[in-house]
């Protein structure tokens, strides 16, 4: 049974440019959530789709924007990219609210 | 604002070692804590959930607890193998959704 998959593993971009991050859920899940994690901090919340719309967001400027397809799988988009959007992007899948979300190994995304 | 404090920030024990680990927070109606292990280059990987307080869950060395405002994960006589970040999290407050606010992490290191 599959995880969550994230590609690609490895990004580098320069400022200015614009990304887009992929992720397959767990088998069974409907809900995805994407996290920002630099180095030495927690994990911070993105936002979260479920059924293909926009559930919750995180403190983010409107640059991060995401998508979700009928098979549940998600994408993260950043527009203008800048040094500071450095960081180990994460995906996370779930069954329902309040269940433990699953994440991937990430996307390690470096902005020359 | 929901916030989760996780001390001590670093941790080195000697194998066999028992100790504990700290996550206070502040948020309106708990839903749920979690705990979560993270090694280098990877993504959490789900241990426990808490809904009470009061509730206690056991994996291996491992024990997690529950008050009104605290978690601790206790090790017991610990492994090198149990060398990891470990992560708390609470769902954010106001709304139905689940994305969650993490901790910074504790980085615990068991030597040989």
């Amino acid at each position: 049974d599959a995880g969550v998959t994230q590609s690609p593993t490895h990004l580098i971009k320069t400022r200015g440019q614009q990304v887009t991050l992929r992720c397959s859920p767990k088998s069974g899940h409907d809900t995805v959530s994407w996290y920002q994690q630099a180095l030495g901090q927690g994990p911070q919340f993105i936002f979260q789709y479920y059924e293909e719309e926009e559930r919750q967001r995180g403190n983010f400027p409107d640059r991060f924007s995401g998508h979700q397809y009928p098979n549940y799988s998600s994408e993260l988009n950043v527009n203008a990219l800048l040094l500071g959007d450095s960081a180990l992007y994460l995906c996370a899948s779930s069954r329902d609210s309040n269940q433990p979300q699953h994440f991937g190994d990430g996307t390690r995304l470096s902005i020359l | 604002e929901d916030q989760v404090t996780q001390s001590p920030e670093a941790l080195r024990l000697q194998e066999g070692e028992s100790s504990s680990l700290n996550c206070s927070y502040t948020v309106s109606g708990l839903r749920g804590l979690f705990w979560y292990r993270q090694d280098p280059g990877k993504g959490p990987e789900f241990l426990f959930t808490l809904y009470s307080a009061g509730e206690e869950k056991e994996k291996e060395r491992l024990k997690a607890t529950l008050t009104k405002k605290e978690s601790f994960l206790h090790i017991t006589a610990p492994k090198p193998e149990d060398s990891a970040t470990y992560l708390c999290a609470v769902p954010i407050s106001g709304g139905g959704a689940d994305g969650l606010t993490f901790g910074k992490g504790t980085h615990l290191i068991i030597q040989p």
